[in-house]
């Protein structure tokens, strides 16, 4: 069965404090790994799309890098605004459509100044 | 580029009652979703439409839910009658082809009491 995890589950860093989110994933076949940004009562933002082991992304203190089992957002020099829920999701061959997007619980993330 | 809009935001209701959710999607975008996000989980797709065809509909509950995209713009999600488990925000996104990154709307928070 196709599953994705995040870890952790909820992450506290003080401003400045760079860190990691990891979305592992046990797919067959996978088309595209996407991450979100979603902010409380909001819906999620895209930031990125990964679609090959080694490929890399950035945006301002994002970065997201894919390998062959998981991917890492990691966050440089986070400030207070990059505090929301992180989530993860893989596109995989499947549904009736063709294909289905699954997506992990999310990290969440606090940062304090 | 306006983004995906939908209404109403909050709603609240006792169960056994119906309730309707609406939504439009990015102009021009072919791919509409419908997502149900229980508090402290990921996003979990209800249904699927490519123009106004279901494409997707394999984990929506049948019996109670049902959607429509009857112009192939604007979509609406129908619950009746609601449970207590039915309490979560309902997701629309978008996207202009099917796979393709996915833009989600604001979401209606539903409570049913």
């Amino acid at each position: 069965e196709d599953q994705v995890t995040q870890s952790p589950e909820a992450l506290r860093l003080q401003e400045g404090e760079s860190s990691s989110l990891n979305c592992s994933y046990t797919v067959s076949g996978l088309r595209g790994l996407f991450w979100y940004r979603q902010d409380p009562g909001k819906g999620p933002e895209f930031l990125f799309t990964l679609y090959s082991a080694g490929e890399e992304k950035e945006k301002e203190r994002l970065k997201a890098t894919l390998t062959k089992k998981e991917s890492f957002l990691h966050i440089t020099a986070p400030k207070p605004e990059d505090s929301a829920t992180y989530l993860c999701a893989v596109r995989v061959p499947g549904g009736t459509g063709g294909f289905k997007t699954i997506f992990g619980a999310g990290t969440r993330l606090f940062v304090k100044a | 580029e306006a983004g995906v809009a939908q209404s109403p935001r909050y709603k609240i209701i006792e169960k056994r009652q119906s309730v309707a959710f609406w939504c439009n999607p990015i102009s021009g975008h072919a791919t509409l979703y419908w997502y149900q996000q229980i508090l402290g989980q990921g996003p979990k797709l209800l249904i699927q439409f490519q123009n106004n065809g279901v494409v997707d509909d394999s984990q929506l509950p049948k019996d109670r839910f049902s959607a429509e995209r009857l112009k192939g713009v604007d979509s609406t999600l129908k619950i009746q009658p609601a449970k207590l488990e039915d309490s979560a925000v309902y997701l629309c996104a978008s996207s202009s082809r099917a796979p393709d990154t996915q833009y989600f709307g604001p979401g209606t928070r539903l409570t049913v009491l």
